[in-house]
């Protein structure tokens, strides 16, 4: 199985700043690759996809990079609305696998 | 716009059958560039893939590890939805229960609402 490591577990930002989460591969998994953001109660929205592309709806101060084994999530000029967990996905393979969650708060 | 609707009781009981349902609209269960996939969340076990049912040409269906043996998903095409049936369930598989689709990149792009799923006497 392919195991994704995701860091930090959490992080505390104010409005309109930018943040970085980082999400690690245990193999390489090319471009196969996602981020999710999760809301208390609900089931995770689909952020990015492919390891760079912003899903349709999604703010533009969202973006993400990577390949390989490496990627990351930029949100930049952070809304209140922002405040959530982030999750990474692998589906290079099965068992598709998920990153542990990084909780966002907006201070 | 794909919707997915889920049902299915809250609470079961140990060594009985976890069943949920999951109704498609918008999109065919028999769709060739789709995949109907189980997804559980909890506290302890994190964001689980749980397994999936696909139609290419024919029916396949892929499962975890840790559910196969005691996991069945099945597609109705005549009602355009998908089930899944856990058996054997201990509290351990206490979690909200997702139906997903994955599209032809294979990542999940629709999710139903989720179902909090309690095993318990």
């Amino acid at each position: 199985d392919i195991q994704m490591t995701q860091s930090p577990s959490s992080l505390s930002a104010s409005v309109g700043d930018g943040v970085t989460i980082t999400c690690r591969a245990s193999h390489s998994i090319s471009r196969s690759f996602n981020w999710y953001q999760q809301k208390p109660g609900k089931a995770p929205k689909l952020l990015i996809y492919s390891a760079s592309s912003l899903q349709s709806g999604v703010p533009s101060r969202f973006s993400g990079s990577g390949s390989g084994t490496d990627f990351t999530l930029t949100i930049n000029s952070l809304q209140p609305e922002d405040s959530a967990t982030y999750f990474c996905l692998q589906s290079h393979s099965t068992p598709y696998t998920f990153g542990q969650g990084t909780k966002l708060e907006i201070k | 716009q794909v919707q997915l609707q889920q049902s299915g009781p809250g609470l079961v009981k140990p060594s009985q059958t976890l069943s949920l349902t999951c109704v498609i609209s918008g999109d065919s269960v028999s769709s060739n560039s789709a995949a109907w996939n189980w997804i559980r969340q909890s506290p302890s076990r994190g964001l689980e893939w749980l397994g999936r049912t696909y139609y290419r040409s024919k029916w396949s269906d892929d499962y975890a590890v840790s559910v196969k043996g005691r996991l069945i998903i099945n597609a109705d095409t005549s009602k355009n939805q998908f089930s899944l049936q856990l058996n054997s369930v201990t509290p351990e598989d206490t979690a909200v229960y997702y139906c997903a689709r994955a599209n032809s990149g294979w990542y999940f792009d629709y999710w139903g609402q989720g179902t909090l799923v309690t095993v318990s006497s």
